[in-house]
This record gives structure tokens, C-alpha cells and sequence, in this order.
């Protein structure tokens, strides 16, 4: 039973360029959460992705923006990328309402270098 | 706004000691969810324990155990006689909405030493 698999593993970007990172969810999960964090610090909530739609956000502007598929995967993608947006990108997956029914499972992430 | 503050930034110890991590929170809800994770070198966060704002027993599973006081808005976790395999960093976080919005700690990063 596959887990929570992201790519890529690590990724390096100089200033003003865009990025896509990509996450697939654990089998039979069907709602994408997107976190950052930076070096030393805990996890940001990004937003949410439920039924295709984004259902919460948290205090990231809007150069951050995602997308979920059919099929559950989802992508997240940052423009006019800046020296601070340099983290580890965690995608979570879960089955509904995340803290209500269970834990959330979540990937390795993305390791965002922009120089 | 809620808050989850875990003050011990690094923490060392030497194997078979019992050690406590602290984990302090704030929000005006009534009903919320707290958890802690454990993040290894491999970067991914992985689940410990979920505890709801109305289930204040104490719960052991193993080597760990966890302490929940509303009166202290406080969740701690025991790691009895650790061993070099439980180093990481351990967040705690907190959830008040339905759905997989958390606020995290800081994180103590936990080194047990041979």
C-alpha cells in the first residue's frame, strides 16, 4: 500500500521563476493538504484540496496556488518564487475531514533551493 | 488565532533515560484536537496520537505516554527509556476546524545519545 509519494525530491530555482510540485495521496485518501516549512521551524498550513476544490487556505499569498485531479493528486504551484519561499514542501493526504476521522499521512517533501 | 508553543528548542539525552517533551497551547475554541508527530531525517511527519479537547485521560502506548491538563492548556509527552532510534524532531500541533488544518510547534528536536 503505496503512502503519501511527492516529486521532487529536491529541486533548486533562482528568483522570479515558477514551480509545480506534485503529490500523490495515500490509497484510498481523497483530500490533499499542502504545508511549508521552513529550515528549523514547523510546518504552514498552504490549503486544502477537497472534491477538486480548495476548501481552506492559510496565510500564504497568491502566487501560492494548487490544483486537484480526478484522481485525487494534486499539484502545487508557486510563481515569481522568492528567496524565502525556499523550504520543504509536505503534502498530507486524508480520508474526509482529516483531524475528525484520523491522522493525516504525510509525504517525505519537496526540498525547495531558490537562489 | 490558535497557538502551540514547545519552549525546549534541542533536548539530549543518554539512552534508557525517560524524557519529557512540553508542549503548551492557546485557542478560544472549546473543541479542538491536539496531536504530536515525529519527523525523522527523512523529512516526513509521521502520526503519534490525536487526543480530543474532551478526552483528558492519559493514554500509554508502549515507551510512550501522554499527559493532557486543560487546566495548563498543556499536552506533554514521555518518552520512557529512550533509545537512539527516537531521536528527531517532535511537534505538537493543533487543530480546531474540521478537515487537516494544523498549527504546529516549533518542533524539539530529540537527540538520545549511546
Amino acid at each position: 500500500d503505496a503512502g503519501v509519494t511527492q516529486s521532487p525530491t529536491h529541486l533548486i530555482k533562482t528568483r522570479g521563476q515558477q514551480v509545480t510540485l506534485r503529490c500523490s495521496p495515500k490509497s484510498g485518501h481523497d483530500t490533499v493538504s499542502w504545508y511549508q516549512q521552513a529550515l528549523g521551524q514547523g510546518p504552514q498550513f498552504i490549503f486544502q484540496y477537497y472534491e477538486e476544490e480548495e476548501r481552506q487556505r492559510g496565510n500564504f499569498p497568491d502566487r501560492f496556488s494548487g490544483h486537484q485531479f480526478p484522481n485525487y493528486s494534486s499539484e502545487l504551484n508557486v510563481n515569481a518564487l522568492l528567496l524565502g519561499d525556499s523550504a520543504l514542501y509536505l503534502c498530507a493526504s486524508s480520508l474526509g475531514q482529516g483531524a475528525l476521522t484520523g491522522e493525516l499521512f504525510f509525504g517525505e517533501g519537496s526540498r525547495l533551493t531558490v537562489l | 488565532a490558535q497557538k502551540v508553543t514547545q519552549a525546549q528548542t534541542e533536548i539530549s539525552v543518554v539512552e534508557k533515560e525517560d524524557v519529557t517533551l512540553d508542549c503548551v497551547y492557546e485557542t478560544r475554541d472549546t473543541t479542538y484536537y491536539l496531536f504530536w508527530y515525529k519527523q525523522p531525517p527523512s523529512g516526513e511527519l509521521v502520526f503519534l496520537i490525536r487526543r480530543n479537547s474532551f478526552d483528558e485521560q492519559n493514554e500509554i502506548s508502549g515507551r510512550y505516554s501522554w499527559n493532557f491538563q486543560k487546566s495548563t492548556s498543556s499536552f506533554n509527552f514521555t518518552i520512557t527509556a529512550s533509545q537512539v532510534v527516537d531521536s528527531a524532531v517532535y511537534f505538537c500541533a493543533l487543530s480546531v476546524t474540521s478537515g487537516s488544518r494544523l498549527t504546529f510547534g516549533e518542533g524539539t528536536q530529540l537527540t538520545v545519545n549511546p
